[in-house]
């Protein structure tokens, strides 16, 4: 079975700075999807970036980026220019590329950007 | 925009009660799902479906069943409630197809206490 593992339970950036979310899974798959999930305090959670494990090229959506490596299992997420707004909990998660479409999640980092 | 809606925010039962939370998607998804987040433990899968009155098991169905009578709505229910299912439930759905994002999109949560 797949596992995710998030290692850092909480962080903080100051406003402006980069900071950067850890992520490994674990997984006999060569073929899969990897995310990352944002829960605003008491506000819906919504898909931050995605990322498929056939492209080598690291996925990019405006502030947020990923580096991932797939020999080590490994899917940061790196926030550029912090924002109160990201203030958040944040999931990384995993999904199969065949069969079912569920997702298992790593257990969250809660980040708090400090203004 | 995919809309997922839960019918409650928060909700307080006794030990032993039969209890359903609702889950309607407006976006005719052919997947849907039940979660629930506990802190330190992240997102688990309870249970999914894929289609009308299809359910698959998900990571921890012990004490759970669903519903799935129409597209748009899953239903999870609480046979006999414990306190050990208080917790915070997620319903998600996804669409399948060539042109699917493979993103799920959450509800709002519904906040269980079962005392």
């Amino acid at each position: 079975a797949q596992t995710v593992t998030q290692s850092q339970p909480e962080m903080s950036v100051q406003e402006a700075e980069t900071v950067t979310l850890s992520c490994t899974y674990d997984t006999s798959e060569s073929d899969y999807y990897l995310f990352w999930y944002k829960q605003p305090p008491s506000r819906q959670m919504i898909l931050v970036i995605r990322q498929e494990a056939y492209k080598q090229q690291n996925a990019t959506e405006n502030r947020f980026s990923v580096n991932f490596q797939k020999a080590a299992k490994s899917f940061s997420l790196k926030i550029s220019d912090s924002q109160l707004g990201d203030a958040a909990m944040y999931f990384c998660a995993y999904r199969s590329a065949g069969g079912a479409q569920k997702l298992v999640f790593g257990q969250g980092t809660r980040l708090t950007i400090n203004p | 925009d995919v809309k997922v809606t839960q019918s409650s925010r928060y909700l307080v039962k006794r030990t032993g009660e039969k209890v359903f939370l609702e889950c309607v998607q407006d976006m005719d998804h052919e997947n849907m799902f039940w979660y629930r987040q506990d802190p330190g433990l992240g997102l688990r899968l309870i249970y999914f479906s894929y289609d009308v009155k299809m359910k698959e098991k998900g990571d921890i169905p012990e004490g759970y069943s669903v519903s799935r009578e129409k597209k748009e709505r899953f239903s999870l229910i609480l046979e006999s409630a414990s306190t050990n299912q208080t917790s915070m439930y997620l319903c998600a759905s996804s669409t399948t197809g060539s042109l699917s994002s493979y993103e799920q999109y959450f509800g709002p949560g519904t906040r269980l206490t079962v005392t």
